[in-house]
């Protein structure tokens, strides 16, 4: 079968560092790719990796370890807007599969 | 803007009846995907078009159907309404098939089934 696992909701302050973590079980998968929603929107592209490594842009990185099946999402200086719902999302056989989703909280 | 055209935004219907939500894809753009997104739910993958043709089914419903013109818009048809199908369906849009994970999204099309 084909899953991606990733925490529910994650909390953090204002100007902080958050690591939304993302583990999956998609044999034969080209990449993992995040994806943000704020509420009432559409998802929108925010990082792709296709191969093991990190990806920067700008206040957001990506990670991708094929190895240990396993993605992450960090987003630094986090601004009350990034209050949002993270997507992590693999492909394989023309499907986009999508994580449930992790809520991020961000403090002032 | 993603450039991804959906609609209606939102509709209203009765259980039993039977709806069509519309895509007109990113320009250029020849693959189309439809998911659903329920309350506190992700983003379940229902179906998948490349220029006309079906290339990936998900976990779509017998009772739900979808087509990709040669215009190349798409629309969903969802029959026999459960209460249950309330929900928000978004198309996406891609180039080609899903090479670098990136598609764009519409605003999505509210549903709600009374």
């Amino acid at each position: 079968g084909q899953s991606l696992e990733q925490p529910s909701e994650v909390t953090a302050v204002e100007g902080a560092i958050v690591q939304i973590n993302c583990t999956y079980q998609t044999s034969g998968f080209y990449g993992l790719s995040w994806y943000q929603q704020h509420d009432g929107g559409a998802p929108t592209f925010l990082s792709y990796n296709g191969l093991d490594g990190l990806e920067e842009t700008g206040r957001f990185s990506s990670f991708l370890s094929r190895s240990d099946s396993y993605g992450y999402l960090l987003l630094q200086e986090l601004q009350m807007k990034d209050s949002a719902s993270y997507f992590c999302a693999a492909g394989r056989d023309d499907k986009i599969i999508f994580g449930k989703g992790t809520r991020l909280h961000i403090l002032p | 803007d993603s450039g991804v055209t959906q609609t209606p935004k939102h509709l209203i219907t009765a259980t039993g009846q039977r709806v069509t939500l519309r895509c007109s894809p990113r320009s250029g753009d020849l693959s189309v995907y439809w998911y659903q997104q329920s309350l506190d739910q992700g983003l379940q993958f229902l179906i998948q078009y490349y220029n006309g043709e079906e290339r990936a089914k998900g976990n779509i419903l017998e009772r739900f159907s979808a087509q990709q013109f040669p215009d190349l818009h798409s629309e969903l048809n969802l029959s026999s309404l459960e209460l249950g199908d309330s929900a928000l369906y978004f198309c996406a849009s891609s180039v080609n098939s899903p090479s670098g994970n990136t598609i764009y999204f519409g605003e999505g099309s509210w549903l709600t089934v009374v």
